[in-house]
Formats: structure tokens, C-alpha cells, sequence
């Protein structure tokens, strides 16, 4: 298994400039979930979804959005980037009916700059 | 509102014990999670607890007071290692049924030779 995939790792944009941040899991997980992470703020939840079809919003979602059309992928689109989303993006899945366990897991993580 | 606290550095040394508290102020509470998060990587999973007591694995152990909305992770004979943040989050149900997690800042633990 290759557990929670993001690409790219890197990204620079400039103001204004749309792109996808794409998130890929393998383990059949329900739920999947996009943060970011900016120093001294700790993780704050983008938006999130709990399967195919449905998504919600989390504590910061202006500024993005998300599609959830099959149950391995869950990209986060930047619609028109600011600075202020100069952040690290972590996409995180849980939950297996089979197992019945919570415990997310995280994908390596995807730093963007926006100057 | 949701709310959780944790202290945001600590320091211990080699071989010795640390305890790091989490506080939180949530609605629809439903479980309390620990992730480590080493410098330039992701979380990884350590415990949670969803009812009252003490979790044990291994060299980790997590306690859970929802009456007092407290958690502590417990780390014992402390390595080099283990030099790294310790997330708290709060499992939180939402009005639809399904459930979202909300983190706090982290704490940044240092092990010191």
C-alpha cells in the first residue's frame, strides 16, 4: 500500500494563478480530510468529506474548494492564490468500515509559496 | 466554539518522563487523539482514548477526563528520538452524524542529553 499520496511536494505561484493540489489514497478509507499547517497555528481542517459525493467545510475553507468524485481521490483546487495561503497542506484519510479505526493518516505534505 | 490548549514548548532530559497536557472546550466531543509530528514531515498516529482511563503502548500512555475536558500523553524513558511536536486533537460529531477532527497548536518537546 502506498497509504496517502499528494503531489507536488513543491509549488510556487504567483497572486491570482489557480492550481489543484492532488491527494490519492489506497486504503479504502471513507473520510479524507485537507489542512494546512502555518507556524504556531497547528492544523487547521480546509475542508473535509466522509465519501464519494459528499463534502463540507472546515474551520478555513474561503478561498478553496474541493470535489470528491470517487473514494481514492480528493484534489483541493486554489481558486485565485493569495500570499496568505503561503502555507504547508497536508490531506489526511480515515476510517475503514472494516477495521472500524479513526486514526487519520497523513500524506508527506505539499509546501506552496504564493508571491 | 471549538477550543483545545496545550503548553507550546517543553524541555526534558534523556531517560527521564515528560507529561504533556492537553485542555479542550468542544461540542459534540467524541474522542481525543495524539499524533507526533517530526520537523519537516507529517503526523503519525500515536493514541486516542474515547472513554475515561489510561491507554498504554509501549514507552507511550494517554489518559482521558472528559468530565474535566483533559488528556495527557505520557512519555517514559525518554530518547533523543522522540525530539519532536505532539498534536492534540478532539474528535467532534457533527450535526449530520459524521465526524471531523480539530487540532491544537502542537508542542514542541526537546530531549536533551
Amino acid at each position: 500500500n502506498a497509504g496517502v499520496t499528494q503531489t507536488p511536494k513543491f509549488q510556487v505561484l504567483k497572486t491570482g494563478q489557480s492550481m489543484t493540489l492532488q491527494c490519492a489514497q489506497d486504503m479504502n478509507h471513507e473520510y479524507m480530510s485537507w489542512y494546512r499547517q502555518d507556524p504556531g497555528m497547528g492544523l487547521r481542517l480546509i475542508h473535509y468529506s466522509v465519501g464519494a459525493g459528499i463534502t463540507d467545510q472546515g474551520e478555513v475553507p474561503n478561498g478553496y474548494n474541493v470535489s470528491r468524485s470517487t473514494t481514492e481521490d480528493f484534489p483541493l483546487r486554489l481558486l485565485s492564490a493569495a500570499p496568505s495561503q503561503t502555507s504547508v497542506y497536508f490531506c489526511a484519510s480515515s476510517y475503514s468500515r472494516r477495521t472500524g479505526d479513526y486514526e487519520q493518516y497523513f500524506g508527506p505534505g505539499t509546501r506552496l509559496t504564493v508571491t | 466554539g471549538q477550543n483545545i490548549d496545550q503548553p507550546t514548548e517543553m524541555t526534558a532530559t534523556e531517560g527521564a518522563i515528560v507529561q504533556i497536557n492537553c485542555t479542550y472546550q468542544t461540542s459534540g466531543f467524541n474522542g481525543l487523539f495524539w499524533y507526533q509530528q517530526h520537523a519537516g514531515e507529517a503526523p503519525t498516529f500515536l493514541s486516542y482514548n474515547v472513554l475515561d482511563g489510561l491507554e498504554e503502548k509501549g514507552r507511550f500512555s494517554s489518559f482521558l477526563s472528559r468530565s474535566k475536558g483533559y488528556s495527557y500523553l505520557l512519555l517514559k524513558e525518554l530518547q533523543m528520538k522522540d525530539s519532536a511536536s505532539y498534536l492534540c486533537a478532539a474528535r467532534i460529531v457533527t450535526t449530520s452524524g459524521t465526524y471531523k477532527y480539530i487540532f491544537g497548536t502542537g508542542t514542541r518537546l526537546k530531549v536533551l542529553a
